[in-house]
């Protein structure tokens, strides 16, 4: 089975400052990586993905994750944090070498992201 | 707008009611899925659909769930005799096959609120 950790409910960063939101994972073979932002009264926006190749990865609005397989890990990190990046975060894996046919994501609980100004 | 649309936006229903919910996805996704998040938890898995042909479903899909997709484009989900623990956002997904398609991620709508009193 898979599964997804996101150790901290809550981060709290001031504006300007950089960020971490921190993910372990748990899956059999090599995982497919997300992660999901979500706005109040808003859907999940896609923010990037790791599926191989470089372990860091860029996605949308500045943010980027890095990839590391001994820690499993797949931590969010922006260099400086806006105010507009308070949201609730959540990290997602899907197994490659899961059962055939499934292509669930596991998401973790979230983190709630404030930054301060 | 684009994007994958659900509606309705919010429903109120008796303990006992079916309720039905309607998910359209991007035009050229051939993959849909059902997820369902209560209050401080990740979305959670409910079933997927890869053009009209529903390949998985969770056991969180209990007997009361029913979910289709007739013709390979919009898809429904009904709950019947609804109870309360049945109360949640349900969120619905799609994205496109293939290893660069499931690269991009799944693209979620806004989601349904229901409420069961």
């Amino acid at each position: 089975a898979q599964s997804v950790a996101q150790p901290e409910d809550q981060v709290n960063v001031a504006e300007g400052n950089p960020l971490t939101v921190k993910c372990t994972y748990s899956v059999s073979g090599n995982p497919y990586l997300f992660w999901y932002v979500q706005y109040p009264n808003r859907g999940l926006q896609f923010l990037l993905k790791y599926i191989t190749g470089d372990n860091l990865v860029k996605g949308s609005y500045g943010f980027e994750a890095e990839f590391n397989k001994s820690q499993t890990s797949f931590h969010l990190k922006k260099p400086s944090a806006l105010v507009s990046d308070s949201a609730l975060y959540f990290c997602a894996v899907r197994g490659f070498l899961s059962r055939a046919g499934s292509y669930q994501l596991t998401f973790g609980k979230g983190t709630k992201l404030s930054v301060i100004p | 707008d684009t994007g994958v649309s659900q509606d309705p936006r919010h429903k109120i229903t008796k303990r006992g009611q079916n309720v039905t919910f309607r998910c359209d996805p991007i035009s050229e996704h051939n993959r849909l899925y059902w997820y369902r998040q209560t209050l401080g938890q990740g979305p959670e898995f409910l079933t997927y659909f890869q053009n009209e042909a529903q390949l998985e479903k969770s056991r969180l899909l209990s007997d009361r769930f029913s979910a289709e997709r007739p013709k390979g484009s919009f898809s429904t989900l009904e709950i019947q005799r609804t109870e309360q623990g049945d109360s949640a956002m349900y969120l619905c997904a799609s994205s496109l096959g293939g290893v660069g398609g499931e690269g991009a991620g799944a693209f979620f709508g806004q989601g349904t609120r229901l409420t069961v009193v």
